[in-house]
C-alpha cells in the first residue's frame, strides 16, 4: 500500500533551537515529494518539490532533502512565525496526478 | 490576483439537509480536487477532476457529489447520507504540464453540524 509517514507527530522547539522532520514513504516508483506549510484554520501553502535522491532545496530558515526512502526538512534557527504543521505528500503510481498525504507534523516555536 | 478561492469560510448544517461547498480558480488549471481533513489526521480525498464535465471519485467518496461544468468552478455537495459531515474541507488545483503534480490550495470550508 502507497504510504506516507511523518514523524514527530509534534514537536516544540525553542526559538533559534535547529531541528529536523522526517517524512519516509513506501510509494513505489517515486515522482516526486512535496513539502506543504499550514497554519491553523488555513489551507496548505506549497514549499517545496523533490524530484530525485540527494536533491536539496532551501527557503528562508527551511532546507528540504530527499533519499531513496525519506524525505527531511531541516529548520534552522528557527522563529516564532514558523510555528505551523508541516505536510509532505508524494504522487500515487497510478498516474491520476493523486497525491497522498501524510499526517503532518505538528511544529511549535516558543520565544 | 490569480488563486482559489473556497465559499463559505463556515457552513453549518442541520440533520437531513444538503450543503453545496464553493471552489472557484482564476488560474487556468486543468485539474481540480476536493479533500477533507479531520484533527490529527492528513489530507483525504474525495473527488478529483481532471478536466471539464469529468471526474471520479477518491478515497471517501460516499455522501458526496460533485459537478465540472466549467474549468473554473468545481463545487462539493455534502449529501444527507454523508453521517459525519463535520470537518475542513479543502479545494486544489494543478496546472497542465510538468508542473502538474502540484495541488495549490485554497482558504478552506469549516462545516459545522447544527
Amino acid at each position: 500500500e502507497d504510504q506516507v509517514t511523518q514523524s514527530p507527530e509534534a514537536l516544540r522547539l525553542q526559538e533559534g533551537e535547529s531541528s529536523s522532520l522526517n517524512c519516509s514513504y513506501t510509494v513505489s516508483g517515486l515522482r516526486g515529494l512535496f513539502w506543504y506549510r499550514q497554519d491553523p484554520g488555513k489551507g496548505p501553502e506549497f514549499l517545496f518539490t523533490l524530484y530525485s535522491a540527494g536533491e536539496e532545496k532551501e527557503k528562508e530558515r527551511l532546507k528540504a532533502t530527499l533519499t531513496k526512502k525519506e524525505s527531511f526538512l531541516h529548520i534552522t534557527a528557527p522563529k516564532p512565525e514558523d510555528s505551523a504543521t508541516y505536510l509532505c505528500a508524494a504522487p500515487v503510481p497510478q498516474g491520476a496526478q493523486k497525491l497522498v498525504f501524510g499526517q503532518g507534523t505538528r511544529l511549535t516555536i516558543n520565544p | 490576483d490569480g488563486g482559489i478561492t473556497q465559499s463559505p469560510k463556515y457552513l453549518f448544517r442541520k440533520e437531513g439537509q444538503n450543503v453545496t461547498l464553493s471552489c472557484e480558480q482564476n488560474l487556468n488549471h486543468d485539474a481540480m480536487y476536493w479533500y477533507r481533513q479531520d484533527p490529527g489526521q492528513g489530507l483525504r480525498l474525495i473527488y478529483y477532476s481532471q478536466i471539464v464535465n469529468d471526474f471520479q471519485k477518491g478515497d471517501i467518496a460516499e455522501g458526496y457529489s460533485v459537478s465540472r461544468e466549467k474549468k473554473e468552478s468545481f463545487p462539493l455537495t455534502v449529501t444527507s447520507a454523508q453521517k459525519n459531515p463535520t470537518a475542513f474541507y479543502l479545494c486544489a488545483s494543478s496546472p497542465p504540464g510538468l508542473d502538474q503534480e502540484t495541488q495549490y490550495f485554497g482558504p478552506g470550508t469549516r462545516l459545522l453540524v447544527l
